[in-house]
């Protein structure tokens, strides 16, 4: 079966300091991978997917930026971090062949910039 | 711009009771449908998918499309406190989208005894 992992489970960071989030999936090959951001009370956030290695959409402007260096390895990261970063992040990851969408998530990160 | 509505709730229910969450979507291209739970403080949970028109069936949960009025709902029978939760609709973005999902932005479900 199906594993997705991200760390760390939590994390405060100052404001301006650097950021990486990690999302590894087990159990699947050529999996999408997804990130999202998801504010305090609000929906969920598109900010990239990834179709294949070195292979990065964006899907909002913004001081994030995401890598994908192994086939089931996603990595998030900034390098200077706003106030408004803070939020839940979460990796998805969907499988990469055939006609559903179906989507699985982590159990994400929360982001608290101070 | 494409759209997922849903009520935000909360939609408060009896023990026992049936709980419907509703949702509407803008794309009618869209195929692809599901409902997730979300656990407050934890992360989505894929409980429903459906693709086509009628209901879909799955233990206490039923989920009912109708593409020509672009509405996908979910009915929980014999509602439970452990249902309480927020429930997030999720449609796919037309060909092109490689796997987007728009997701709603939730009902929140408050289940009391």
């Amino acid at each position: 079966s199906q594993t997705i992992h991200q760390w760390p489970a939590t994390l405060v960071q100052p404001v301006g300091s650097p950021l990486s989030l990690e999302c590894t999936v087990e159990g699947t090959s050529n999996p999408n991978l997804y990130w999202y951001r998801q504010a305090a009370g609000r929906g969920l956030q598109l900010l990239f997917y990834s179709v294949g290695i070195g292979q990065i959409s964006s899907e909002v402007p913004q001081n994030l930026s995401a890598s994908r260096p192994q086939d089931r390895q996603f990595i998030l990261s900034s390098k200077k971090l706003l106030l408004s970063d803070s939020g839940f992040y979460l990796c998805a990851w969907s499988p990469g062949t055939g006609v559903t969408y179906e989507q699985y998530f982590g159990p994400g990160t929360r982001l608290t910039v101070t | 711009q494409k759209e997922v509505e849903q009520n935000s709730g909360p939609l408060s229910v009896p023990e026992g009771a049936i709980a419907s969450l509703n949702c509407t979507y803008s794309d009618r291209g869209s195929q692809s449908f599901f409902w997730y739970r979300q656990y407050s403080g934890k992360s989505p949970e894929l409980i429903m998918s459906i693709y086509s028109n009628g209901d879909k069936e799955d233990g206490r949960f039923t989920a009912q499309l109708n593409k020509a009025s672009q509405y996908v709902s979910l009915l929980i029978r014999d509602s439970q406190p452990s249902d309480s939760a927020t429930y997030l609709c999720a449609v796919n973005q037309p060909p092109g989208g490689y796997n987007k999902l728009i997701f709603g932005a939730g009902t929140r479900l408050a289940v009391h005894p």
